[in-house]
């Protein structure tokens, strides 16, 4: 069975930081991987979807990267924002007829 | 260009008492998706289905049901809520059960007291 990972649990930085979130899985036999937002009391807004044949995907300020070989995906944040503080989650899509399975999250604060 | 519609966004119930959470999408997507949200256990999935008329149970299934009856809506019923079933409970919708991704919307919590 498909697990994923996401470490660190939580994580705080300064307004204007590059960083860096993670996402495992240990199944590398993946069709898909999605970053997800989600703000305190909301719903999960969609944020990168990147097929098991690409390497990364990139959106204003956001790039994801995967690396299947190695089970794992990054979201890059650049140059963040107060804005920006919310949990962040990764969904990994199986091959074949699995279904997806979520990380917990992390989640993040950036200070002003 | 509502997406996933999720009605009510809060409900408080009894222990006993029943109630029926509305999932509405406008996408033509195929599959829909109940999952529950609990701090510490992820998103976990309930039920879900690939098609108008046809349900299926998922990871966590147990004291819900669901029904399809028409493309664009998704019902889960809890016939007699218990504290546990406390949470928030969120639908997902997907063209072809996650190829393209899945669209969220955006919950319902519900405390069983």
């Amino acid at each position: 069975k498909q697990e994923v990972t996401q470490i660190p649990a939580a994580l705080s930085v300064p307004e204007g930081e590059n960083l860096v979130l993670n996402c495992s899985f240990t199944d590398s036999a993946i069709y898909n991987l999605q970053w997800f937002r989600q703000d305190p009391g909301k719903g999960l807004t969609s944020l990168l979807l990147i097929q098991s044949s690409q390497r990364e995907q990139t959106s204003g300020r956001l790039n994801a990267s995967l690396d299947k070989s190695s089970g794992r995906s990054t979201l890059y944040i650049a140059a963040s924002q107060p804005g920006d503080s919310a949990t962040y989650l990764c969904a990994v899509r199986p091959g074949g007829y699995q279904k997806v399975t979520f990380g917990t999250g992390t989640k993040l604060q950036v200070i002003p | 260009n509502a997406g996933v519609t999720q009605t009510p966004k809060f409900r408080v119930l009894k222990t006993g008492q029943s109630m029926t959470l509305l999932c509405a999408q406008d996408m033509n997507h195929e599959y829909m998706y109940w999952y529950r949200q609990d701090p510490g256990m992820g998103l976990r999935l309930i039920h879900y289905s690939v098609g108008e008329g046809t349900t299926a149970k998922g990871e966590v299934p147990d004291g819900y049901n669901v029904s399809r009856l028409k493309k664009q809506n998704f019902l889960l019923g809890l016939e007699s809520a218990a504290p546990s079933q406390t949470s928030v409970y969120f639908c997902a919708s997907s063209y072809s059960d996650g190829i393209g991704g899945y669209t969220f919307g955006s919950g319902t919590r519900l405390t069983v007291v």
